[in-house]
């Protein structure tokens, strides 16, 4: 099963790029890396997820390293309201293919004024 | 609006007492999952299912029941509520619940709001 290791905590400046590192050394070919952030207590929320090539939406950019090996998300423009924990998963195979998140401690990021 | 609605969202029970909490979405999704999120442990999959009448058990069955008679619902049964079972639970929807070669974007995950569980 492909893992994936990220930081515990970062700090970033309001208005600043946030960048979120993520280590997935085992993935597979195949397998989609996906970003989730959840903000205090609430239900997580989707923010993008790509297999090889870069990808960019509304709300962010993922940079996957062409070895797939690594990735990163950037919140362009960070603002207080991105203070969450943000979790990688990497999307396991389960009993007849169905799909198994597993979301880790992921890093809890905090937009400082 | 799409989304995955549960109910109820804060419940305070006892040892024993059987209760249910309900999870529906109205985005017509195949794949359901329940999560307990705990301090410390992160989210973990409690089941999960790939269509109506088919479930199978996540990581932490233990103690919890579900049903999929219906596409839009997923209930979570909890027959004899354990204080262990204290826990914010998740439940979670996806169009499609992917084999190897799935289609970008049928798993994305929508999650419900959570429904805070403590049992005395």
């Amino acid at each position: 099963d492909a893992k994936t290791t990220q930081p515990t905590s970062m700090d970033c400046a309001e208005g600043r790029a946030a960048n979120l590192p993520c280590n997935h050394s085992t993935i597979s070919g195949n397998e989609y890396v996906y970003w989730y952030r959840q903000i205090h207590s609430q239900g997580p929320q989707y923010i993008i997820h790509g297999l090889k090539n870069n990808e960019t939406n509304e709300m962010a950019s993922l940079i996957i390293t062409e070895d797939r090996k690594s990735s990163t998300l950037i919140l362009p423009h960070a603002t207080l309201r991105d203070t969450a924990v943000y979790y990688c998963i990497v999307r396991v195979a389960g009993i007849q293919g169905a799909q198994k998140l597993v979301f880790g401690q992921g890093t809890r990021l905090t937009i400082n004024p | 609006e799409a989304q995955v609605t549960q109910n109820p969202r804060y419940l305070i029970t006892v040892t024993g007492k059987k209760l249910t909490v309900t999870c529906s979405q109205n985005m017509n999704h195949e794949y359901m999952s329940w999560y307990r999120q705990d301090p410390g442990l992160g989210l973990r999959q409690i089941y999960y299912s790939m269509n109506v009448e088919v479930t199978d058990k996540g990581d932490v069955p233990e103690g919890y029941k579900v049903s999929r008679k219906e596409k839009r619902n997923f209930p979570l049964i909890l027959e004899s509520p354990s204080p262990n079972q204290t826990s914010l639970y998740f439940c979670a929807s996806s169009l499609w619940y992917g084999g190897p070669q799935s289609v970008s974007g049928a798993n994305v995950l929508t999650f419900g709001a959570g429904s805070r569980l403590t049992v005395l």
